[in-house]
């Protein structure tokens, strides 16, 4: 069965500081892999996403993410954190084809 | 574009009355579905749809009924409210299961 673990749910940084997300999966089959962000009473938006290809995906507001297959990871980063990032971050997998399965979320807060 | 409209956005129930959680996309995605998200457990898939007339389970979907008539609308039923359903409940759609999911606001749903 796929599953998603995101390690610590709650992260804190200070503005400028490197913003670093972990999320590992277990899969059957090569998957699909996201990041998605909510801000506070709103839904999900993605902020990036690996199917195929180059494993160091970018995505938007400055995010990147590596899939690093012998680790089973796909670790979020940021190089310098913004009061903006502050929201909470979901990982999900999907086996090819399949449903999105959801990590349990990592709220982030960022200290000025 | 609306994207993906739910309503409403808050509702009370008292145990045992039942509703509707409405949902509707205007981005002609066949793949629509329903999570519930509660602290700390992620998103969870309550059902799915892959297109008008095929609906079909998810991870948690006790207690809740879906229905897909239409390629735009895909409502959720409640048909006995229970305190354990108070949650948020968010629909998505995409163009296939293992793509982008685009979500609503969100549903805050409290059960008394």
């Amino acid at each position: 069965a796929q599953s998603v673990t995101q390690l610590g749910s709650h992260v804190s940084v200070s503005e400028g500081a490197l913003v670093l997300l972990r999320c590992n999966y277990s899969s059957s089959v090569p998957p699909y892999l996201f990041w998605y962000v909510q801000y506070p009473n709103q839904g999900l938006q993605l902020l990036l996403k690996y199917t195929t290809g180059a494993t160091l995906v970018k995505g938007i507001n400055g995010f990147e993410a590596e899939f690093k297959k012998s680790e089973t990871s796909f670790h979020l980063t940021k190089p310098s954190a913004h009061m903006s990032d502050a929201a909470e971050y979901f990982c999900a997998v999907s086996p090819q084809g399949g449903k999105l399965i959801f990590g349990q979320g990592t709220e982030l807060s960022v200290k000025p | 574009n609306a994207g993906v409209t739910q309503t409403p956005k808050f509702q009370v129930l008292k145990t045992g009355q039942s509703m509707t959680l409405q949902c509707a996309q205007d981005m002609n995605h066949e793949y629509m579905s329903w999570y519930r998200q509660d602290p700390g457990m992620g998103l969870r898939l309550i059902h799915y749809s892959v297109g008008a007339g095929i609906t079909d389970q998810g991870e948690v979907p006790n207690g809740y009924n879906v229905s897909r008539s239409t390629t735009e609308d895909f409502p959720l039923r409640l048909l006995s409210a229970a305190p354990s359903q108070t949650s948020v409940y968010f629909c998505a759609s995409s163009y296939s299961p293992s793509g982008e999911l685009f979500f609503g606001e969100g549903s805050r749903l409290t059960v008394l």
